[in-house]
């Protein structure tokens, strides 16, 4: 089946830093939302965007809605050891409003 | 609140026995649902999603089959299963327009 292109993969990072990974498609979609997802634990909803340009935050992790439709950014400021996980992005097609489309995961290590 | 129940928690199975997993959200009232599978480290692969009673979409053609006897309840099985079979098995649910979805704990399937 589809699935978005999300960037980078994976991500080694030091307590404190900032992160940023971003999806991008080929298709309209009409929602953005991200999700963590902990071993052994289904994803967690973590942001929602409805429109485009949309930038929201929650807590230290912020999120926007691409202009074009057709990608989205988030963005973990001051990281702690807690944000270790598997994120994913997954977006609601233009074509099929029925079914989320998810991106291929980034997994992030954070280090002491 | 609405809650979502996911049983069992792991399995495991021999080659060529059937399977049944057991999805049920309380809290609300027609939902959709759906059944991913995740491969070790992967992305989430829908498998099959209903908008009401009876009615089942099939996004990959497999040996897996679903049902939704009830409003609330959403069942994956399979009369024989195959060591591909293997994986964790997320059900998840969504109302509105905006198709939020909201997933259980997981089923760690392994087909031995």
């Amino acid at each position: 089946g589809q699935q978005l292109n999300q960037s980078p993969q994976s991500m080694f990072i030091q307590e404190g830093e900032d992160v940023s990974m971003n999806c991008t498609s080929s298709s309209i979609f009409n929602t953005w939302l991200w999700y963590k997802q902990d071993p052994g634990e289904g994803p967690v909803l973590l942001i929602a965007l409805y429109k485009a340009g949309e930038l929201t935050s929650n807590g230290r992790l912020t999120a926007q809605f691409g202009i074009t439709r057709k990608d989205s950014f988030l963005n973990i400021s001051a990281s702690i050891p807690s944000d270790v996980g598997i994120y994913f992005c997954a977006g609601r097609p233009a074509y099929n409003t029925d079914k989320l489309i998810f991106g291929t995961g980034t997994r992030l290590q954070v280090f002491p | 609140s609405q809650t979502i129940h996911q049983w069992p928690a792991t399995l495991v199975q021999p080659v060529g026995s059937p399977l049944s997993l057991e999805c049920t959200v309380e809290g609300t009232s027609n939902p959709n649902l759906y059944w991913y599978r995740q491969a070790a480290g992967r992305g989430l692969q829908l498998l099959f999603y209903s908008v009401g009673i009876g009615q089942i979409s099939s996004e990959v053609p497999q040996n897996l089959s679903a049902s939704r006897p009830q409003d609330r309840q959403f069942i994956l099985s399979s009369k024989k299963l195959l060591l591909s079979d293997s994986g964790f098995y997320l059900c998840a649910w969504s109302v509105g327009q905006y198709n939020i979805q909201y997933f259980g704990a997981g089923t760690r399937l392994s087909v031995l």
